[in-house]
């Protein structure tokens, strides 16, 4: 089955405790993205990569780290999370085309206390 | 810079009743408009998406949505609305640039 799997789902962690949150695709796309959703604010962009080893800031990327070694993994870093990044995560991968739509993962909710 | 503004946060409608929910994009050379739909606990899902052609586009769950360029709209719109399409709606443009530039969402809360 075609997906974008982010792990955690749940994530309750401290303040300043580093932390990276997965993402995989198994549909060979080339670009792939993080996103963070808070009430109000729609989805906002935090960093993008359009292909391996090839990547570059979002709208709000301040706080977050990226990386993309492989094709199908981006993982999500937080090398000092605080609590003003609690929010909702999502990790989407599109493929190059232009036209073509980002598929989405489940989410990940952090919380940072 | 693109921008995409729903003009509506939430919007109550009675279950069977008609709806319409409201985005308008900024004015680009070309565009690629989606709707996505994001049930409670859930990602977003691709609901419909206008690429080029006709102007009235039908995607899933008896959705449809109708490119307007003159007036740089992309409404989305239901005859009959059901209590499982109670959820968060997001209207989205992809700019030159490739990315997905998303207005704010609105809420479709279904009343009984």
């Amino acid at each position: 089955e075609a997906q974008v799997t982010q792990n955690p789902r749940y994530l309750i962690t401290v303040t300043g405790k580093k932390l990276t949150v997965t993402c995989s695709q198994n549909m060979n796309h080339e670009y792939m993205s993080w996103y963070r959703q808070d009430p109000g604010l729609g989805l906002r962009q935090i960093y993008y990569s359009m292909n391996v080893e090839v990547t570059d800031k979002g709208d709000v990327p301040e706080g977050y780290k990226v990386s993309r070694k492989e094709k199908r993994n981006f993982p999500l870093i937080l090398e000092s999370p605080s609590p003003n990044q609690t929010s909702l995560y999502f990790c989407a991968s599109s493929p190059g085309a232009v036209g073509t739509e980002a598929f989405f993962g489940q989410g990940t909710r952090l919380t940072v206390v | 810079a693109q921008s995409v503004t729903q003009l509506d946060s939430q919007v109550p409608v009675f279950e069977e009743a008609p709806v319409e929910l409201r985005c308008n994009y900024s004015s680009s050379v070309s565009v690629y408009l989606f709707w996505y739909v994001q049930y409670p606990n859930q990602g977003l899902q691709l609901l419909l998406k206008y690429l080029s052609g006709s102007t009235l586009v039908k995607g899933i769950n008896g959705f449809e949505a109708e490119f307007n360029k003159s007036q740089t709209s992309f409404h989305l719109r239901k005859p009959s609305v059901h209590i499982s399409d109670t959820a968060e709606y997001f209207c989205a443009v992809r700019d030159s640039n490739y990315q997905l530039i998303w207005g704010a969402g609105t809420k479709l809360i279904i009343k009984p």
